[in-house]
């Protein structure tokens, strides 16, 4: 498969807990982006990469929310001490800049579930 | 920041009908206007955008028309197919494919095709 993975697919962690989830973009796409999608509504952009810096990041919901890209392949989201209100789908994107439509692909997301 | 609103929330209509559902978005500086379709449990996918240099595009039984100076476009949709079931997104950004600004998106339409 060469589109977006995301691992995992599901994450059920108690109230408190560290969570990190794992987005492999589609092979050389030099932008990454990560969202999170709650029930009824659409995506609602956190943070994103060209290559592996970090352009924007102020849409991180708080500070327990942090993303990295360390070799401008892969990227993590981790949620530090867990709160029931994190429990969301979290979708990461990827685009190729020189690409004619500069479109997202998305990955199949993370369902995490905080109890 | 850019702020997208998405009419109506739910369509539902005969098989073989059209099906027009609209967006507003609220910063002029917007100029990439994709749209997305999400299957139930599935990722998004792109099925057609705009770029603001363009009114209108058509791709098959799918059409965008994007009105700038009220700043609203929309999807249509003719010949409906029970597959074309599904929750629609728009979206916005200032950069074509997003850049560091993401995607903004509308709160979606769950399109509903009645046999």
């Amino acid at each position: 498969d060469t589109g977006v993975s995301q691992d995992p697919r599901h994450k059920i962690t108690k109230r408190g807990q560290n969570v990190t989830f794992r987005c492999d973009p589609i092979s050389e796409h030099n932008r990454l982006y990560w969202y999170r999608q709650t029930l009824g509504q659409g995506p609602e952009f956190l943070t994103y990469f060209q290559n592996e810096a970090q352009l924007e990041k102020s849409r991180l919901l708080s500070d327990r929310f942090s993303a990295e890209r360390p070799k401008g392949s892969f990227s993590t989201l981790e949620i530090q001490r867990t709160e029931q209100g994190d429990s969301a789908m979290y979708l990461c994107a990827s685009s190729d800049r020189l690409g004619h439509h500069n479109e997202q692909f998305f990955g199949p997301g993370t369902r995490l579930t905080v109890l | 920041g850019e702020n997208v609103e998405q009419h109506p929330s739910t369509l539902s209509v005969q098989e073989g009908d059209s099906a027009v559902i609209k967006c507003t978005y609220s910063d002029s500086a917007s100029n990439y206007f994709p749209w997305y379709k999400q299957e139930l449990g599935k990722r998004p996918q792109l099925i057609i955008d705009i770029r603001s240099n363009v009114g209108e595009k058509k791709d098959q039984r799918i059409a965008v028309t994007l009105n700038k100076t009220a700043k609203h476009f929309s999807l249509h949709i003719t010949e409906t197919q029970p597959e074309d079931s599904a929750v629609y997104f728009c979206a916005a950004s200032r950069i074509p494919g997003g850049g560091a600004d993401g995607l903004t998106f509308g709160k979606g339409t769950h399109l509903i095709i009645q046999p």
